[in-house]
């Protein structure tokens, strides 16, 4: 049974920062690419970034452009999101989530985890 | 950028059918993938590669792509199937989630 269980999130002051991490298990980590997706309060969901298996390709939203750095452990089946620069509208549930190979350079979400909420309000 | 765009509700009664529609520039030249979310918890996929039900999916949804427009269909609609349900499809290296449905069972 795969199993993405984030942690590190909570409330943080405009502008500050925050790490979360992702512990996987249940699945060959290192075959999957990963993804980081949100959801603000009553919202939809916004994809944030992913890596590559190898973590040789990353790709960002434009909304998190050059403050969010996503990266990964294969040895720890661990995956990381650091957050600087913090703000409102970054509050979210973020998930962590493994991505799925559907052809045609086509990409799904096959597991989720069960979220995390981050708060940036001062 | 790529946008997808679904119609904010759909109301459907216990029984019957209710197709949900993600419309896209040229959609049917990719690949869409569809997320049932219930309140308070987690997306879950409910089908890959247009139309394709992934284990423990039950068998009255269904998904079609074409054109400019993918369907999400559920015949037969339970009350449990009331949810949000989300669009996602990628497109140039970025991954795009629709904008989302809310399905009421009347």
């Amino acid at each position: 049974q795969v199993q993405l269980v984030e942690s590190g999130g909570g409330l943080v002051k405009p502008g500050g920062s925050l790490r979360l991490s992702c512990e996987a298990s249940g699945l060959s980590f290192s075959d999957y690419y990963m993804s980081w997706i949100r959801q603000a309060p009553g919202k939809g969901l916004e994809w944030v970034s992913y890596v590559s298996s190898s973590g040789t390709s990353i790709y960002y939203a434009d909304s998190v452009k050059g403050r969010f750095t996503i990266s990964r452990d294969n040895a720890k089946n661990s995956l990381y999101l650091q957050m600087n620069s913090l703000r409102a509208e970054d509050t979210a549930v973020y998930y962590c989530a493994s991505l799925a190979y559907y052809g045609s350079g086509s990409y799904g979400v096959d597991h989720w985890g069960q979220g995390i909420l981050v708060t940036v309000s001062s | 950028s790529y946008e997808l765009t679904q119609p904010p509700s759909v109301s459907v009664s216990p029984g019957q059918t209710a197709s949900i529609t993600c419309s896209g520039h040229k959609l049917g030249d990719k690949y869409v993938c569809w997320y049932q979310q219930k309140p308070g918890q987690s997306p879950v996929l409910v089908i890959y590669q247009d139309s394709e039900r992934p284990s423990g999916i039950p068998e009255r949804f269904s998904g079609s792509n074409s054109g400019n427009t993918a369907t999400l269909t559920i015949s037969g609609t339970q009350a449990m199937d009331e949810a949000d349900y989300y669009c996602q499809a990628w497109d140039r290296s970025t991954n795009v989630f629709g904008t989302g449905t809310k399905v009421t069972v009347l």
